[in-house]
């Protein structure tokens, strides 16, 4: 089955720095998500990306947070200059649709501010 | 716009007995309905889900839900737990045209 796949699976990276997590999306996709998840908390909305565009964003996604389709195949998400509560499972997704049709998730990638 | 609430944040139950986690949404358009599980250290998995139809979704795993639109709800059900089905499970939704929206999770405890 396809699936969407993440890179690193965990990251640890010093406050202030930058960081790119990778996902890879299901080919025939053309929805692309990133959410996040701290630690025992909600699934939490992040962006949604469309058309080489972002089509929406939370108000957690300012301007530290970018993401980018930067060939056919790869969606990144960009961390300018992490804060400790940076820290937090980044789940990419990916949908053939942009509603009612599955989204797909990958495994997570692990962001360890310190 | 939509919402979720996942009314237990961790429930017990015994192996083989039944489970039913609850599941209310707000919404003021249709809805579609998910389940996804997160065993321990691993991604989001879709059990089931609702777009039109039947009421009654089945899904893997033998988990199924039932969609009641005047309870605004879509509790997930199992008649028979096994200790593999310990994991976390969101609840979400979405709206036509617009992203998905999770529950806070809730935690499923198997006890031997």
């Amino acid at each position: 089955e396809p699936e969407v796949t993440q890179t690193p699976s965990h990251q640890v990276t010093q406050m202030g720095q930058e960081v790119i997590l990778r996902c890879v999306p299901i080919s025939n996709h053309l929805y692309f998500y990133w959410y996040r998840q701290i630690l025992g908390q909600k699934v939490e909305f992040l962006v949604s990306f469309y058309n080489n565009e972002i089509s929406e964003k939370s108000e957690i996604f300012d301007d530290q947070f970018s993401v980018e389709r930067p060939d056919g195949s790869n969606f990144t998400l960009k961390i300018r200059s992490t804060k400790l509560e940076d820290s937090a499972m980044y789940f990419c997704a990916s949908s053939e649709s942009f509603s009612g049709n599955t989204i797909y998730f990958g495994e997570g990638s692990w962001l360890t501010v310190v | 716009a939509q919402s979720v609430t996942q009314l237990d944040s961790q429930v017990p139950v015994f192996e083989e007995a039944p489970v039913e986690l609850r599941c209310n949404y707000s919404s003021s358009v249709s809805v579609y309905l998910f389940w996804y599980v997160q065993y321990p250290n691993q991604g989001l998995q879709l059990l089931l889900k609702y777009l039109s139809g039947s009421t009654l979704v089945k899904g893997i795993n033998g988990f199924e839900a039932e969609f009641n639109k005047s309870q605004t709800s879509f509790h997930l059900r199992k008649p028979s737990v096994h200790i593999s089905d310990t994991a976390e499970y969101f609840c979400a939704v979405s709206g036509l045209g617009d992203k998905i929206i999770f529950g806070k999770g809730t935690r499923l405890h198997i006890l031997p």
